[in-house]
C-alpha cells in the first residue's frame, strides 16, 4: 500500500518569490508519482507526473518536480510565482505492479500568492 | 471537449431523501472514480469502476452505491443521505493503458453537496 504526506497544509508567498511545495511518499514498491492543481471551485487537473526516465520532470506553468528515491520525496518547485498561481495543490502515488489504478492523494497544499 | 460532466454542481437536501449524482465522460475511458474531498483529509476514493458491468469499493464507501451499465456515465448514489455526507464530490475518469497506476485522471469539475 501507499500513502503521502504533503508537509505543508499551507504556503503564503508573496509574488515573484520562489516556492518549494513538499511531498513525502512511502511504498513497498516501487511507484509513480504525479502533482495535480485545483484552481478556486475547479476540479482537478494535471500538473506533471514522474513514470520514469529523468527524476527531473517539467510541468505546465512553469512548475517542476524531482523524483528523489533515497528520500522517497517528490518535491514541487517554481522559481517565481505569479498571483494565478495560488491553487490547492495535491501529490499523488500510486504502485507500479499488479495493474492497479489505485491512486493515493496527499491532503494538499492551499498555496496563496501575494501581491 | 474531452470533458467529464457531474450534476448537480450544488444541492441541498434533507436527511433520508435519496438522491443521484451523475456523471458522464465523453473520452471512451474505461476507468471511473468517485471520490470525495473534504478540508484537511484531501480526496479519497468511494467507489471505482474497471469497465462496464465492474465496480469495487475505493476506501470510503460506506453510504453510497455506484453501478456502471454503459461505458460512459457512472453514477454516484446516496440512498439515505446523512449529515456526514455533506462533501464536495468529484468524479474522474481515465484511459487504461496496461500500465496501471500510470494513467491520468481527468476530473469534473465538483458536486457540492449539503445534508441538512
Amino acid at each position: 500500500a501507499q500513502s503521502v504526506t504533503q508537509l505543508d497544509s499551507q504556503v503564503p508567498v508573496f509574488e515573484e518569490a520562489p516556492v518549494e511545495l513538499r511531498c513525502n511518499y512511502s511504498s513497498s514498491v516501487s511507484v509513480y508519482l504525479f502533482w495535480y492543481v485545483q484552481y478556486p471551485n475547479q476540479g482537478l487537473q494535471l500538473l506533471l507526473k514522474y513514470l520514469s526516465g529523468s527524476t527531473l520532470v517539467k510541468g505546465i506553468n512553469g512548475f517542476e518536480a524531482e523524483f528523489n528515491k533515497s528520500q522517497t520525496s517528490f518535491h514541487l518547485r517554481k522559481p517565481s510565482v505569479h498571483i494565478s498561481d495560488t491553487a490547492e495543490y495535491f501529490c499523488a502515488v500510486s504502485g507500479r505492479q499488479g495493474g492497479s489504478e489505485k491512486l493515493v492523494f496527499g491532503k494538499g497544499t492551499k498555496l496563496t500568492v501575494n501581491p | 471537449e474531452a470533458q467529464v460532466t457531474q450534476n448537480p454542481r450544488y444541492l441541498i437536501t434533507v436527511t433520508g431523501k435519496k438522491l443521484t449524482v451523475t456523471c458522464s465522460q465523453n473520452m471512451n475511458h474505461e476507468y471511473m472514480s468517485w471520490y470525495r474531498q473534504d478540508p484537511g483529509l484531501g480526496l479519497r476514493q468511494i467507489y471505482y469502476s474497471m469497465n462496464v458491468e465492474v465496480t469495487d469499493k475505493g476506501d470510503v464507501p460506506e453510504g453510497y452505491k455506484v453501478s456502471r451499465k454503459e461505458k460512459r456515465n457512472f453514477p454516484l448514489i446516496l440512498e439515505s443521505p446523512s449529515p456526514n455526507q455533506t462533501s464536495l464530490y468529484f468524479c474522474a475518469s481515465s484511459i487504461r493503458t496496461g500500465k496501471g497506476g500510470a494513467n491520468v485522471l481527468t476530473f469534473g469539475a465538483g458536486s457540492r453537496l449539503t445534508v441538512l
